[in-house]
């Protein structure tokens, strides 16, 4: 069974612009989470969606939104990018249950310059 | 949310037992405590969950207190592959009625030769 895939692997942006980030779960999952992971504040949840809804949200910025499709693919999009976003963005996958555990991506690392 | 607190760093000598220890003491009755590992530039991998029994898998153990609010995860014969950054997580029910992982700043274990 083929794990989660993340692309880009890698990607520079420049201030004030936007990306976008995708995740394939692992197939038969229909839960994806986001976290992103920075030197200084760890792994920290951005948000999670299972069957095309966002079911939960952590503590970020309007400015990081994500959408999943029918699918279960989903994508993470930050507009207006800052130099502090600059980060190592992880999608998990899985099942959705309450007794479920996580299945990452290996990331896509941002860089804003 | 339950919050987690792991030393910063451990060593341990290959082949003998890495004992990773975690407090949680605002842990609630209904969150697991699970356990991941973060090997440098990779997603994390799951390693071991329970609720508020003993649990042991081909990877490790895992000793949960009777009161619940420390746990430790046991490798019985660490490697040197085992070098990585462990993270101890609780993962709770929100208001909502929705999960969502709490990461600590988990423990850099290293296994030396």
């Amino acid at each position: 069974k083929a794990g989660v895939t993340q692309t880009p692997r890698y990607l520079i942006k420049t201030r004030g612009q936007q990306v976008t980030l995708s995740c394939s779960p692992i197939s038969g999952h229909r839960s994806v989470s986001w976290y992103q992971q920075t030197p200084g504040q760890g792994l920290q949840f951005l948000f999670e969606y299972f069957s095309e809804t966002q079911r939960n949200k952590g503590n970020f910025p309007g400015r990081f939104s994500g959408r999943q499709f029918s699918n279960s693919r989903s994508e993470m999009n930050v507009s207006t990018l800052e130099l502090g976003d600059s980060a190592l963005y992880l999608c998990a996958s899985s099942l959705g249950g309450e007794n479920e555990k996580l299945f990452f991506g290996s990331g896509t690392q941002l860089s804003v310059l | 949310d339950a919050k987690t607190t792991q030393p910063t760093s451990m060593d341990c000598a290959e082949g003998r037992a890495a004992n990773l220890p975690c407090n949680h003491s605002t842990i609630s009755g209904n969150e697991y405590v699970y356990w991941y590992r973060q090997i440098h530039s990779q997603g994390p991998q799951y390693i071991i969950h329970g609720l508020k029994n003993n649990e042991t898998n081909e990877m490790a153990s895992l000793i949960i207190t009777e009161d619940r609010k420390s746990s430790t995860l046991i490798l019985p014969h660490a490697t040197l592959r085992d070098t990585a950054v462990y993270y101890c997580i609780v993962r709770g029910i929100t208001t909502s009625g929705t999960y969502k992982y709490i990461f600590g700043t988990g423990t850099r274990l290293k296994v030396l030769a």
